[in-house]
């Protein structure tokens, strides 16, 4: 149980377009869920958090307005990247918080985004 | 300001050591600790998790231990093997928030 899932695993775009990414908890209904950016050897750092049927709230430095998020249901989550840069390439990560309670966090597979 | 620091950065070990993967954190009002593994361009598998009330959590050739007072956590790996190879992530969870503030990590690779 707990999974989690992101799709799509990888995405290639051009500079200045605005790519979509999904995450899904698969067997469980998510309450809250969480975005992460993780750079080439640094660690996962924490950009958003959603709760279902509210606005999400972001991490000082990150810009609501280039990262859109919306959790429209218990199950999905999307983030999307507007105006893509190549600065904005990274690893994406979701991860997805239940309604059963406790605070343990079940993450998703991860995004890699590379923009042209 | 919550900081999780993962000393060393990277570790190569024959087969079949026992091996401690350190993990420090700077302010001890945490409501749990998790440890997770990471694979290459992969996401995040979650290996044990520590609530602050406790002190060590086991599983299989794996055991984790939580000093809260001392800001520190270990976690222990018995007779590792090459599967073992990953990068090993802690994360803390703050008291009172949800949010998980991650180390660095520590890529470990475990030589046949």
């Amino acid at each position: 149980g707990a999974v989690v899932s992101q799709h799509p695993s990888w995405v290639i775009c051009k500079s200045g377009t605005s790519v979509k990414i999904e995450c899904r908890s698969l067997d469980f209904q998510a309450t809250t869920m969480f975005w992460y950016r993780q750079f080439p050897k640094q660690s996962l750092m924490l950009m958003a958090t959603s709760n279902e049927g509210s606005k999400a709230t972001y991490e000082q430095g990150v810009e609501k307005d280039k990262f859109l998020i919306n959790h429209a249901s218990l199950t999905l989550s999307t983030l999307t990247v507007t105006s893509a840069h190549p600065e904005d390439s990274s690893f994406y990560i979701c991860s997805a918080r239940g309604i059963a309670g406790g605070y343990e966090q079940f993450f998703g597979p991860g995004t890699r985004l590379t923009v042209l | 300001k919550q900081e999780v620091t993962q000393i060393p950065a990277a570790l190569s070990v024959p087969e079949g050591e026992n091996l401690v993967l350190n993990c420090s954190f700077t302010d001890s009002a945490i409501y749990n600790l998790q440890w997770f593994r990471q694979d290459p361009g992969k996401g995040l598998t979650s290996l044990l998790l520590i609530q602050s009330s406790q002190r060590e959590q086991t599983s299989g050739r794996l055991n984790a231990s939580l000093d809260k007072s001392s800001g520190r956590s270990t976690l222990y790996i018995a007779a590792s093997q090459p599967g073992d190879s990953a990068t090993y992530l802690c994360a803390v969870q703050q008291g009172g928030s949800e949010k998980l503030v991650f180390g660095k990590g520590m890529k470990l690779t475990v030589n046949p």
